[in-house]
Order: C-alpha cells, then sequence, then structure tokens
C-alpha cells in the first residue's frame, strides 16, 4: 500500500528556517497537503500544493515539491515560538482517502 | 470560514455508557468525516459520509456508530466502549470527496478528547 514517511524531531532555533520533509510513494498523487498540529487540538490545513507546481510560496510558509524523487518539503522562514507543533504532510490515495505521514514534532527554542 | 464545529471538547464515560460526539459545519460541504487519533499518531480514518450516505466504514468495531442527520451534521453513537478507545476524535469535511480536485481538501475540527474508564 502507499506510504508517507516523516523525520519524527525538528529542533530549530528562533528566527532560524525550519525544513520538515515527506517522501511519498504513489506516483499518481495531485495534491499534497501539509497540516499543523498544536498539543490538545485539531488539524490546521496550513497550505497544499498542486503537483504540477514545483514550489508554492505562502508568506512564512515555502512548499518545495520533487515529483521525480517523490519529495516534498514545508519550510518555515524566521521560526516563531508559536510554530512548535507537529506537522502532518498528507497524500491523496482514492476518493477521501489521505495518508497522513507519521508526523514531525518542531520544537522551537527560544 | 473554513470551520468546523465539535462536542464535546472532552468526555469521560464507562464501558456501559452510551454517549455521541458531535460534529457541524455550515460551509456548503458534502463529505464529512471520523477520524481517531492516539498520541503521537497521525490520524486514522474511520467513516465517510458522501451527500449524507455512508460511503467508507474502515472496518470500525459496531460498537461505534455513525450518523448524518443532514447535510451539515454529522454523529458518532458510542455504546460499551473499551479504554483502548480512548483517544481524540476528529470530524472533517470537505466540499466533495473527487479526487485530483482540491475540492477533496478536508478541513477538521478541534476534536473531542474521550476517555474510557
Amino acid at each position: 500500500g502507499e506510504d508517507v514517511e516523516q523525520s519524527l524531531f525538528l529542533s530549530v532555533r528562533e528566527g532560524d528556517s525550519s525544513v520538515i520533509n515527506c517522501t511519498y510513494t504513489d506516483s499518481s498523487s495531485t495534491y499534497l497537503y501539509w497540516y499543523k498540529q498544536e498539543p490538545g487540538a485539531g488539524l490546521q490545513l496550513l497550505t497544499y500544493i498542486f503537483s504540477n507546481m514545483d514550489m508554492k510560496q505562502d508568506q512564512r510558509l515555502t512548499v518545495l515539491l520533487n515529483k521525480k524523487d517523490k519529495h516534498l518539503s514545508l519550510r518555515i522562514a524566521d521560526t516563531q515560538t508559536g510554530d512548535s507543533a507537529i506537522y502532518f504532510c498528507a497524500d491523496v490515495s482514492g476518493t477521501y482517502k489521505y495518508i497522513f505521514g507519521t508526523g514531525t514534532r518542531l520544537k522551537v527554542l527560544a | 470560514d473554513t470551520e468546523v464545529t465539535q462536542t464535546p471538547k472532552h468526555l469521560v464515560m464507562g464501558m456501559t455508557n452510551k454517549k455521541s460526539l458531535k460534529c457541524e459545519q455550515h460551509m456548503g460541504h458534502r463529505a464529512m468525516y471520523w477520524y481517531k487519533q492516539k498520541a503521537k499518531k497521525p490520524p486514522e480514518l474511520m467513516f465517510v459520509y458522501s451527500y449524507e450516505k455512508l460511503s467508507i466504514n474502515e472496518s470500525v468495531p459496531s460498537r461505534f456508530s455513525p450518523e448524518c442527520p443532514n447535510s451539515s451534521l454529522l454523529n458518532l453513537h458510542l455504546h460499551a466502549l473499551q479504554p483502548e478507545d480512548s483517544a481524540l476524535y476528529l470530524c472533517a469535511s470537505s466540499q466533495e470527496g473527487v479526487r485530483q480536485s482540491n475540492t477533496d481538501t478536508q478541513y477538521f475540527g478541534p476534536g473531542t478528547r474521550l476517555t474510557v474508564l
């Protein structure tokens, strides 16, 4: 079956850039998503990228997609303590079904 | 407005209780979802309703019973749960569920934290 993998943990200093990586296996993916989950909360949609794009920028967020390598990344510029959370990438597999990555816990050090 | 609301925020129940979780959205979305999320894990899909009809049941035990009374509401009825069912239950909705379209972008509610004693 399809698999989506992420590194489990990332620690950065406040003001630095964070890069969260994701690899997926479904070559027919059309949209790929990034969600943020703060402790005890639901998933907040951050951004998504269409598979025919290489890059999408939205304020402090930059999404890079390498479709050949099936690699997706999320860059957060000027990382703040409020960015501390778990970040999930998600691929769409069939109608209605998201395949979530394992989640990357981002810790921002003041 | 991309808001999905869920009630209650927290629920503690015994194994013999019957309770219900509620989810509501007013975005005109026609697909609604229930997920279960254990600590430090990604959400796991339980059920999907599309146009108020059950489209997907991911082999969920019958002690979980979903209901979609109308296009804005989704309930999850709970009966005779086990302690291992303790988790965060997330509701989500999307415009539709058509693949290869951004109409399947899912918007999540804040979740209900369920504890089964």
